[in-house]
């Protein structure tokens, strides 16, 4: 099993619409986590932190489940500029230094 | 720009070829991150350092592949002997690790694209 999970998708959504996807870990000792945005070709940009209770920014919602070990993302009133893929980003902090582990990456397609 | 950056952003080269990629961190950031990405994968760890000392290798880091951040500050990264599965995405990133550790941020390079022949 791989230690972050994703659904690759692609996830097709009317611009406009609400989508909403999830990403398990294995590890229950991780003890951060991220959501970044990657555009094709393009190297990686931190889209928001997700912190425990939860957390908005702008169309972006971030939700933690500490118990079943998931983290969701939901974006609402989709535009065609958040045509992406979104990677899960697992962040544990050992004796050794930190080790992010990211997801394969969900593909999100907003059409007109 | 005060980013990440890395030359080259594009490297052709024939197998058996050795190949150096180089990345500038963020200025005042202590860590400097390696990884690789192929398509429709995410970023795999390959090693990190903090400062100058490389503190971690993951097992994907043959010893075909070695990596130097002699002064602290820009890093390479040398593949010899290139084979074609070496072929993917190399992204630096980089972060200023806090006290707690648990709020670390990597920024990422634009990467160097790798395609051997």
């Amino acid at each position: 099993r791989k230690e972050v999970e994703q659904d690759p998708g692609p996830f097709n959504v009317p611009e406009g619409a609400t989508v909403a996807f999830n990403c398990t870990y294995s590890n229950s000792a991780s003890q951060s986590f991220f959501w970044y945005r990657q555009d094709c070709r393009k190297e990686p940009k931190l889209l928001m932190s997700v912190y425990s209770s939860g957390n908005e920014d702008g169309r972006f919602t971030a939700q933690l489940n500490r118990a079943s070990q998931y983290i969701s993302l939901l974006i609402r009133d989709s535009k065609l500029s958040d045509s992406a893929t979104y990677l899960c980003v697992v962040n544990m902090i050992r004796a050794a230094g930190n080790k992010l582990t990211f997801g394969g990456g969900t593909r999100v397609l907003v059409k007109p | 720009d005060t980013g990440v950056s890395q030359n080259p952003r594009h490297k052709i080269t024939k197998r058996g070829q050795n190949v150096t990629f180089r990345c500038d961190p963020i200025s005042e950031h202590n860590r400097l991150y390696w990884y690789r990405q192929t398509l429709g994968q995410g970023p795999e760890f390959l090693t990190y350092f903090q400062n100058e000392a490389q503190l971690e290798k993951s097992r994907l880091l043959s010893d075909r592949f070695s990596a130097e951040r002699p002064k602290g500050s820009f890093s390479t990264l040398e593949i010899q002997r290139t084979e074609q599965g070496d072929s993917a995405m190399y992204l630096c990133a980089s972060s200023l690790v806090s006290r707690d550790r648990v709020l670390e941020t990597q920024y990422f390079g634009p990467g160097t694209r790798l395609l051997v022949l």
